[in-house]
């Protein structure tokens, strides 16, 4: 079936540094994928929409600044945290929609990756 | 607003007893409805979906749902609880194209001995 991959699943890095973070359709394209964070024992929020060749889609309350996503292919997309602090460490999970093919419109879920800032 | 609204932020069963995880939305349109399984720092796996064939929806683990539109319901349940099951459980609602889903806040599911 369809997987996702996301890289690293977890990472710990000091306060002021950048991560990145990738999402990777593994065996279909995504022309949208959409990146989610959740604190603990709490539901997926929402954080943005990447679009393939262009620019990512906030919702309201998350700093585009803070978090840049880059949609560059139509089988990844990147996350970077740009000068993390304590209070970003979260569960960051993406997730792809096909959009060709027998499980077109499905979405898959990445496996989510556990960012912990120093 | 599209909302999604599940009734039990937790649920305890014993092992071997039926499983019911509540779950109803909001909505002026047909929704796709879904219901994940997330087990602790893991993503989050689709049990089952809804998207308008057969209101009884058969997923995996012996998972099942129904959608009730007169009711705007979507409840989860399996006949027997298994010690395997104990996760957290989202109900989830998608309207259209390349919306985003629109997620519940979650049912820790408990499995005692």
């Amino acid at each position: 079936g369809a997987v996702v991959s996301q890289h690293p699943s977890w990472v710990i890095c000091k306060s002021g540094t950048s991560v990145k973070i990738e999402c990777r359709s593994l065996d279909f394209q995504a022309t949208t994928m959409f990146w989610y964070r959740q604190f603990p024992k709490q539901s997926l929020m929402l954080m943005a929409t990447s679009n393939e060749g262009s620019k990512a889609t906030y919702e309201q309350g998350v700093e585009k600044d803070k978090f840049l996503i880059n949609h560059a292919s139509l089988t990844l997309s990147t996350l970077t945290v740009t000068s993390a602090h304590p209070e970003d460490s979260s569960f960051y999970i993406c997730s792809a929609r096909a959009t060709v093919g027998r499980t077109s419109g499905e979405l898959f879920f990445g496996e989510g990756s556990r960012l912990t800032v120093l | 607003a599209q909302s999604v609204t599940q009734l039990d932020s937790h649920v305890s069963v014993s092992e071997g007893t039926p499983v019911l995880l509540r779950c109803n939305y909001s909505s002026s349109y047909s929704p796709s409805l879904f219901w994940y399984v997330q087990h602790p720092n893991k993503g989050l796996q689709l049990l089952l979906k809804y998207t308008s064939a057969a209101t009884l929806v058969k997923g995996i683990n012996g998972f099942e749902a129904e959608f009730k539109k007169s009711e705007t319901s979507f409840h989860l349940t399996k006949p027997s609880a298994h010690m395997s099951d104990a996760a957290e459980y989202f109900c989830v609602v998608s309207y259209s194209g390349n919306t985003p889903l629109v997620f519940g806040k979650g049912t820790r599911l408990s499995v005692i001995a």
